[in-house]
């Protein structure tokens, strides 16, 4: 039972890189999710989906862009890297299962 | 609208009791409390989504008052293990299907 993967788990960039996290789950959860986490701070909704081919913006989308072609994946896609990037990433499924994160850092 | 949590921090000796809140302004649909140990992703606790409802397993439970748009989350006889930061994630009502989180709480219980 792998639950929600993400890969990769940690990533550096350099500023004006573009990267996408891989999220992926094996529940067959109709909604998910991607967050931030920045140190001391509470999550951040970036972007989510209901279903595959939906997706809506979250509190804080500017900078990242999301697809969801099938009810297992949902990357999300970093273009042109900001050092304001710079978080730990979680994906989730069903508003209940968290991936392990994945921490990236722009330089 | 991000749910305001309170308090920011408390510390505990083993066995004490602890209350955290979680407020919006907004009219809530559904609760959700995670807990978060350093280095690791939230884990879930429980989900409360009626007005007035109660929940809980073993010494930790939870409560929403739809009317106040509040949830509380208590801990009893703490121990060690109960040590992280707690998040609430709110749902607004209607079903926006957006999880919101406040800032989280931060519980050290020590022995």
């Amino acid at each position: 039972n792998a639950g929600v993967t993400q890969t990769p788990k940690f990533r550096i960039l350099k500023i004006g890189q573009s990267m996408t996290l891989q999220c992926t789950q094996d529940m067959n959860h109709n909604y998910m999710y991607w967050y931030r986490q920045d140190p001391g701070m509470g999550l951040k909704l970036i972007y989510y989906s209901v279903g595959a081919g939906i997706t809506d913006k979250g509190e804080v989308p500017n900078g990242y862009n999301v697809s969801r072609s099938t009810t297992e994946d949902f990357p999300l896609r970093l273009e042109l890297a900001a050092p304001s990037q710079t978080s730990v990433y979680f994906c989730v499924a069903g508003e209940l299962f968290f991936g392990e994160g994945s921490r990236l850092t722009v330089l | 609208q991000q749910p305001v949590q309170s308090p920011q921090a408390v510390i505990l000796r083993e066995g004490e009791d602890a209350v955290i809140n979680c407020s919006s302004s907004k009219a809530l649909y559904s609760v959700h409390w995670y807990r978060q140990k350093h280095g690791e992703a939230p884990v879930f606790l429980m989900i409360l989504l009626k007005g007035g409802e109660q929940k809980g397993h073993d010494k930790i439970s939870a409560s929403f008052n739809e009317k106040k748009q509040q949830s509380s989350l208590y801990l009893t006889a703490s121990q060690l293990s109960y040590s992280g930061t707690y998040f609430c994630g709110t749902e607004r009502k209607g079903g926006s299907e957006k999880l919101v989180f406040g800032k989280g709480t931060k519980l050290t219980v020590n022995p």
